[in-house]
């Protein structure tokens, strides 16, 4: 079964400083996607990034980006020039590219606080 | 486009009790994921429906189960109510199709908290 680890329970920043978040997972499959969730105090989950593990290009947008070790089961994400509203709690999630269907497995979460 | 809705936003129900949530997808999405988040065990897959069949199940007890309409609303039904089952359940919508990343859009969930 595949699982996702987030080991950075807490985080914190700096206004317009970079910070980046760890994820590892465990699988036995070649082909799957990798996705960034943000989830602030409202609840609401949003996709930040998602990666598909067969291209070696890192995903970008805008502020985000993800470095992407397919070797090393590792997919960590840098927030640059931070800002209060990136303040969330994150989740990184993985699903399996052959399964029927689009259910998740998300870590536990890495909870980002940003400071002025 | 109207996101996801769920329905109620709250719940407050007694141990022994059952509750139905209720999820309306985006217009055109056919796939609706329900997960529980819980501060110990973080979020964690429950069902998916996908052109009313169910498609996907997590772990869980056959307490929880669910449905499809044709019009692709869903609904999740707990019965025997524990007070684990108190969580915020989040329903998600995608195209559902087979191949790419399909990816999900979030409802603002429902928190369910059981007495």
């Amino acid at each position: 079964a595949q699982t996702v680890t987030q080991s950075q329970p807490e985080m914190s920043v700096q206004e317009a400083e970079t910070v980046t978040l760890s994820c590892t997972y465990d699988t036995s499959e070649s082909d799957y996607y990798l996705f960034w969730y943000k989830q602030p105090p409202s609840r609401q989950m949003i996709l930040v990034i998602r990666q598909e593990a067969y291209k070696q290009q890192n995903a970008t947008e805008n502020r985000f980006s993800v470095n992407f070790q397919k070797a090393a089961k590792s997919f960590s994400l840098k927030i640059s020039d931070s800002q209060l509203g990136d303040a969330a709690m994150y989740f990184c999630a993985y699903r399996s590219f052959n399964q029927a269907g689009t259910a998740l497995i998300f870590g536990k979460g890495t909870t980002l606080s940003v400071s002025s | 486009k109207a996101g996801v809705t769920q329905t109620p936003r709250y719940l407050i129900k007694t141990r022994g009790q059952q509750v139905t949530l209720s999820c309306s997808p985006i217009s055109g999405h056919r796939s609706v994921s329900w997960y529980q988040q819980t501060p110990g065990q973080g979020l964690q897959f429950l069902f998916e429906y996908f052109s009313e069949t169910q498609r996907n199940k997590g772990n869980f007890p056959g307490r929880f189960s669910g449905r499809q309409f044709s019009n692709s609303r869903s609904e999740m039904n707990v019965s025997t109510l524990e007070l684990g089952d108190s969580a915020l359940y989040l329903c998600a919508s995608s195209y559902g199709g087979s191949g790419g990343a399909n990816e999900q859009f979030f409802g603002p969930g429902t928190r369910l908290t059981v007495l």
